[in-house]
């Protein structure tokens, strides 16, 4: 089955505690992008990725990291976490910027 | 990136056709037009996809005027399970190194 797997889906985590959410694909999608949601601000792309080792940013990177090692794994870090970064996060691939994108099942991230 | 303007919110009642209309004045020559669904707490999900004139899919119907400076996304016979937020996002399909932005998407809300 073709999809996008997040982990953790949930996180509790204290400021300046460093963490990590995985991200991976089983469909071979050059692209690879993260999103952050908050309430009456709609998605926001976090950093965007086209193929190995090419990552770009988004419109909210500030405070994040990502990497892209391998084809189907897109790792988000966020190395010293701050209660504004609680937010709910999804990873998301697609064969190209702007074709049909897959999304992960998010990652609710609270940030105390 | 052309920008996109919806509707915040809309209403209907189960069977109902909605129609959900997208403006998007400085689409670009190259840029397709593409809808996502969103339930609470889940990712967008992928609906149609259009260029010009109209697009048909088992789950909705897509139309582009001429000139492609709007587009509306035909929902046919809503049911509650239809109470989502509609995104739309204008944008080329290609290997470029940009953003995707998602707008603040159109509440539909399905009554009995």
């Amino acid at each position: 089955e073709a999809q996008v797997t997040q982990n953790p889906r949930y996180l509790i985590t204290v400021t300046g505690k460093k963490l990590t959410v995985t991200c991976s694909q089983n469909m071979n999608h050059e692209y690879m992008s993260w999103y952050r949601q908050d309430p009456g601000l709609g998605l926001r792309q976090i950093y965007y990725s086209m193929n190995v080792e090419v990552t770009d940013k988004g419109d909210v990177p500030e405070g994040y990291k990502v990497s892209r090692k391998e084809k189907r794994n897109f790792p988000l870090i966020l190395e010293s976490p701050s209660p504004n970064q609680t937010s709910l996060y999804f990873c998301a691939s697609s064969r190209g910027h702007g074709t049909e994108a897959f999304f992960g099942q998010g990652t609710r991230l609270t940030v105390v | 990136l052309a920008k996109t303007t919806q509707p915040i919110s809309m209403d209907s009642y189960e069977g109902q056709e909605v129609n959900i209309t997208c403006s998007h004045n400085n689409i670009a020559t190259n840029d397709y037009i593409t809808w996502y669904q969103q339930f609470p707490s889940q990712g967008p999900r992928f609906i149609i996809q259009g260029y010009k004139t109209k697009v048909t899919n088992e789950v909705a119907s897509l139309f582009i005027p001429a000139d492609r400076k709007s587009s509306t996304l035909s929902l046919p016979r809503v049911s509650l399970s239809d109470t989502a937020v509609y995104y739309c996002l204008v944008g080329r399909q290609d290997t470029g190194r940009r953003a995707l932005t998602f707008g603040s998407g159109t509440r539909l809300q399905v009554q009995p």
